[in-house]
């Protein structure tokens, strides 16, 4: 039973332009979320986070939304840039049971 | 500062040979884990630990093995190896009392023939 969905396996967005990628979690008891980029031959590197106490985190051209009634948050790129192009991976928790539990991955390609 | 180090980054074994696939971390983070990346089925959870002589099952453990003597250390082991096990495993670590950024290691990419 897959906890936490990215329902996308690729998307293709041109460079400049917004990136949305999605993500849903079935598991009401997840109250934290994170999302990972990951770059071929590499591990995953952390890219942003958000606590289920908040609706909305930023960092930069990277904002992350979380809609707890719907169990949904997408990560938004603005603007996009080549370097995006990656594998991106949501991921929810409960914070003290530090299980840490990811999606399928979304494959971001940005087109020049 | 190497961060999260595993060995060896590729490996081929014949079904039941045996063999442990290490990972070390250098950031004195409590907690250490294994994770397997399979086409379409994202990272999931091997076996973690929480401290040195704390292990604990995740969402796929079967045909796995862990122990952890030592903070740093914290080594796989495939007892017996199956073609099921063919995937990209990754090492992560994290200090226990931040839930954001776990470290992960550059994967080791095993198949089994």
């Amino acid at each position: 039973d897959q906890q936490v969905k990215q329902n996308s396996p690729s998307l293709s967005v041109q460079e400049g332009r917004i990136s949305i990628l999605n993500c849903d979690y079935t598991n009401s008891m997840f109250d934290y979320f994170l999302w990972y980029k990951k770059y071929p031959a590499e591990g995953p590197t952390f890219l942003i986070s958000i606590s289920s106490i908040k609706d909305k985190n930023e960092d930069g051209r990277f904002t992350v939304f979380l809609n707890k009634s719907a169990k949904h948050l997408s990560l938004h790129i603005v603007p996009s840039q080549p370097g995006d192009s990656a594998v991106y991976f949501c991921a929810a928790l409960i914070q003290g049971a530090q299980k840490l539990v990811f999606g399928q991955g979304t494959r971001l390609t940005i087109n020049p | 500062n190497a961060g999260v180090t595993q060995t060896p980054k590729f490996q081929v074994l014949k079904t039941g040979q045996s063999m442990t696939l290490q990972c070390a971390q250098d950031m004195n983070h409590e907690y250490m884990s294994w994770y397997r990346q399979d086409p379409g089925m994202g990272l999931r959870l091997i076996h973690y630990s929480v401290g040195a002589g704390i292990t604990d099952q995740g969402e796929v453990p079967n045909g796995y093995n862990v122990s952890r003597s030592t903070t740093e250390d914290f080594p796989l082991r495939l007892l017996s190896a199956a073609p099921s096990q063919t995937s990209v495993y990754f090492c992560a670590t994290s200090a226990l009392v931040a839930n954001y950024g776990y470290t992960f290691g550059s994967g080791t990419r095993l198949t089994v023939v």
